[in-house]
């Protein structure tokens, strides 16, 4: 199956601090990546859809501001959390198709971010 | 708006039984639906897809039904193992090209 590599896999940082997180298609080119966030024992709430290319597409609520993801080629897709605070802290995974619209996300590990 | 729903937050079933789950759509004909495994601390797996078209499909231990007319998919794993532990979710994608997905199930198999 493809492979999706995300990291840090967990990072701890101090309030008004930015966190960079990266998302990799390792063994297939993804023109379209999805970020999520996902509270404990909740299921996965899409933050925006990155566009290889062109800017991301962003859930009502998300503040674009603070969520800043930028999809610099085929394999890669960042999301920066910037000016973190405790309410941010959650676990958030990214997640390519192969096929778009293919029906098959494949997700990376997510990472646990906890602000203090 | 288009919602999916697994009415069953949590679900424990003997080791050998058949596990069912179910995922409900509204508001929606989806193309397909998708099952997909969640293990704690981890990104989701997928595990099968299942288009409108089709009644049923397997693989290995595990069986999806859907059901057009009750608006509804059914997620069966046969002679279930502790090691099928995990959280199962329902998703399906959007007519504006978005993954949507259910709340989970959370399957805990007792040995």
């Amino acid at each position: 199956g493809a492979v999706v590599s995300q990291h840090p896999s967990w990072v701890i940082c101090k309030s008004g601090t930015s966190v960079k997180i990266e998302c990799r298609s390792l063994d297939f080119q993804a023109t379209t990546m999805f970020w999520y966030r996902q509270f404990p024992k909740q299921s996965l709430m899409l933050m925006a859809t990155s566009n290889e290319g062109s800017k991301a597409t962003y859930e009502q609520g998300v503040e674009k501001d603070k969520f800043l993801i930028n999809h610099a080629s085929l394999t890669l897709s960042t999301l920066t959390v910037t000016s973190a605070h405790p309410e941010d802290s959650s676990f958030y995974i990214c997640s390519a198709e192969r096929e778009a619209g293919g029906g098959k996300l494949f997700f990376g590990s997510g990472t646990q971010l906890s602000v203090l | 708006s288009q919602k999916i729903e697994q009415n069953s937050e949590a679900l424990n079933i003997q080791e050998g039984k058949t596990a069912t789950l179910t995922c409900n759509y509204t508001n929606y004909s989806p193309a397909y639906l998708q099952w997909y495994r969640q293990d704690p601390g981890r990104g989701p797996v997928f595990l099968l897809l299942i288009r409108e078209n089709e009644k049923e499909k397997r693989k290995e231990r595990l069986k999806v039904t859907f059901d057009t007319t009750l608006k509804q998919s059914l997620f069966h794993i046969t002679a279930s193992q502790p090691a099928d532990s995990a959280t199962y979710l329902c998703a399906t994608i959007t007519g504006t090209y978005k993954y949507i997905f259910g709340t989970g199930t959370r399957l805990k198999v007792l040995a």
